[in-house]
């Protein structure tokens, strides 16, 4: 069965650090799809990242960076020199096909506040 | 272009009542997407269209639960005899087409409070 697992809660840092959001998955398929979400306090999910199965590169993006090891069925996501701005829940989702279509499911997500 | 859009923004209803909520998805995309987002969740899968029909309905709860999209766009979601629990910020999303690389494009949702 499909799981994903965002073990932080919350999280709470000073502008300017680092930051690493985990996510771990659980999948019987071989062929699946990866995402990172944005939800602000505006309350509308903003797609930032996809990810295939069979594509284990890191991606840089600005101060975003991602880590996906199948390894350890995890795909993490780090903020770089963190802003106020980057304050939000972060949702980490698994897409699978399904017969008709696929289905995606999210993670509980993580709240992170940056203090100024 | 115009993102997704979902009307109304809040719905205010008493237990047992009927509401429907109504989702605009982006022009062309022919995938639509419901969920459910209780508070401090994640959204939850509730059906997905693809064009005019449900290609997947397994996530409604329970059959108070329904949703259309007669011509292939719009779609709006209905339940009947509402309960406290159906509570909830509801949201819609579209994609271009129905695969599973699609990047869902959400709406600002529904949130709905049944008293």
């Amino acid at each position: 069965a499909q799981k994903v697992t965002q073990a932080q809660t919350e999280i709470s840092v000073v502008e300017k650090e680092d930051v690493t959001l985990d996510c771990v998955y659980e999948t019987r398929d071989t062929t699946y799809y990866l995402f990172w979400y944005k939800q602000p306090p505006s309350g509308e999910l903003v797609f930032l990242i996809r990810r295939n199965s069979f594509d284990e590169q890191n991606e840089i993006s600005g101060r975003y960076s991602w880590n996906f090891q199948k390894s350890t069925s995890s795909f993490n996501f780090t903020i770089t020199a963190s802003q106020v701005v980057d304050s939000a829940v972060y949702f980490c989702a698994l897409s699978e096909a399904r017969r008709g279509g696929f289905k995606t499911i999210f993670g509980a997500g993580t709240r992170l506040f940056v203090k100024a | 272009g115009a993102g997704v859009s979902q009307t109304p923004s809040n719905k205010v209803t008493e237990k047992g009542k009927y509401v429907e909520l109504r989702c605009d998805p982006i022009s062309g995309h022919t995938a639509l997407y419901w969920y459910r987002q209780s508070l401090g969740q994640g959204p939850e899968f509730l059906i997905y269209f693809q064009g005019t029909g449900a290609a997947d309905d397994s996530g409604l709860p329970n059959d108070r639960f329904f949703a259309v999209r007669p011509e292939g766009s719009v779609s709006t979601l209905k339940i009947q005899r509402t309960e406290r629990g159906d509570s909830a910020v509801y949201l819609c999303a579209s994609s271009l087409g129905g695969q599973s690389t699609d990047t869902q494009y959400f709406g600002p949702g529904t949130r709905l409070t049944v008293l």
